[in-house]
Order: C-alpha cells, then structure tokens, then sequence
C-alpha cells in the first residue's frame, strides 16, 4: 500500500521567509503527486500537481515542488512567505491507475505578518 | 461556476443512530470519491464511483458504512448504528475521470455523542 509521510507537523514563520515542506511517499510504481491547500474554513484546493515530465512544477500564488524519483520525495518550497499563505498543505499521491489519492497527515503553516 | 456540495455542514448523533450524508459533485464529473478525515490527520479513502458504479469500497472501515450513486450524480455516504469512532470530517470530491485532479467539497463535520 501506498504511504505519504509529512516531517513538518507545524511550521511557524515571518513574513518574506523562504518555505520547503517536505513529503516522501513509498510506492514502488508509477504515481501522480499533489499539493493541497486548505485555508482557515475553506475546502481543500489544488496547489499543484505533478504527473510526468519536467520534475520541477510551478503552481499557483508563487508556490513550487520538485519530484526527486530517487528520494521518492516531493517538497513544496515557496521563496518568500505571505500572511496569507496560513494554512494547512497536505501532499498526495496516487497511482494513474487508480483514483484513490493517500494523503499525509498535513502540516499547518503558520505566517506572521 | 460550482464546486462539490456536501449536506448537512454538521450533524450530530447519538450513538446508534443511523446518519445519510449528501454530496452533489461538480456537473459532469464522473469520478466522485469519499474521504473521512480524523481531527489532526490527513484524508482517508472510503469509496470511489465511475457514475453509478462503484468500483472501490474497500476504505469503507466496516458493514456500518455504506454509500451509493444511483444516477450517477448525487451520493449519499450512510453509516448504520453510528459509533463515537466514526466521528470525523467527511470529504466528498468528484474529477472528470482518468487522472484528473479531484476537486474537494467544504465536508460534513459528524460528531457522535
């Protein structure tokens, strides 16, 4: 079964600080990689997404991840951090094959302004 | 336009009631997925539909829970003889198929008493 690990349970930063949350998975085939974003009482939102081709992708507000295939990691990383990037970022996985996507267990980030 | 719907927003239960909870997923999207996400944890699968089929149940965490499709648009996740473990957040997301990113619903909050 497929698995995706979150280091970072909670991170706290300042405003204009840079951002890498770390994800790794554990699946031996093939598989999709996401980011989603969950903001104070809203649903969760696609960040972005990775499926096949270039490793490094850029997705929305600023935010980018890079699939290393051979760490099975793909970590989110944001230059420079907004107040209003507080929320919780879940990575996800899944095989093309298969709809199902397997979630970390989510990390809050929190920016002060 | 609009996004996953998911009804009732709470619902609270005694023990051993039965509960039904409603998601309408985006028009035209053939794919819907259910999730139930524990305080502090990411999302975990529960079922998958391709219009009305179902073709995975197997997240489904006993004979206690049970959903369906009929027409291949709205779903209901039903939870017989309700238990204080089945306290959680229940996500509903639907995509247009094949590897297309799910799009979430806002979940229905159930708490058990």
């Amino acid at each position: 079964a497929q698995s995706v690990s979150q280091h970072n349970h909670h991170v706290i930063l300042s405003e204009a600080a840079s951002l890498e949350l770390g994800c790794n998975y554990s699946y031996g085939g093939t598989v999709n990689l996401f980011w989603y974003v969950q903001y104070p009482g809203q649903h969760l939102q696609l960040l972005l997404k990775y499926f096949s081709g270039d490793p490094l992708v850029k997705g929305i507000k600023g935010f980018e991840a890079e699939f290393i295939k051979s760490k099975f990691s793909f970590n989110l990383r944001k230059p420079s951090v907004q107040w209003s990037d507080t929320a919780e970022y879940f990575c996800a996985v899944n095989a093309p094959t298969l709809g199902r996507l397997y979630f970390g267990r989510g990390t809050q980030l929190t920016v002060w302004p | 336009g609009a996004g996953v719907s998911q009804s009732p927003r709470y619902k609270v239960a005694k023990r051993g009631q039965d509960v039904a909870l409603r998601c309408d997923p985006i028009s035209g999207h053939v794919s819907l997925f259910w999730y139930q996400q524990a305080l502090g944890q990411g999302p975990e699968f529960l079922t998958y539909f391709q219009n009305e089929a179902q073709l995975d149940k197997s997240g489904l965490p006993s004979d206690r829970f049970f959903a369906e499709r009929p027409e291949g648009s709205v779903s209901t996740l039903k939870i017989q003889r309700t238990q204080q473990e089945d306290s959680a957040v229940y996500l509903c997301a639907s995509s247009l198929g094949g590897n297309q990113p799910q799009h979430f619903g806002d979940g229905t909050r159930l708490s058990i008493l």
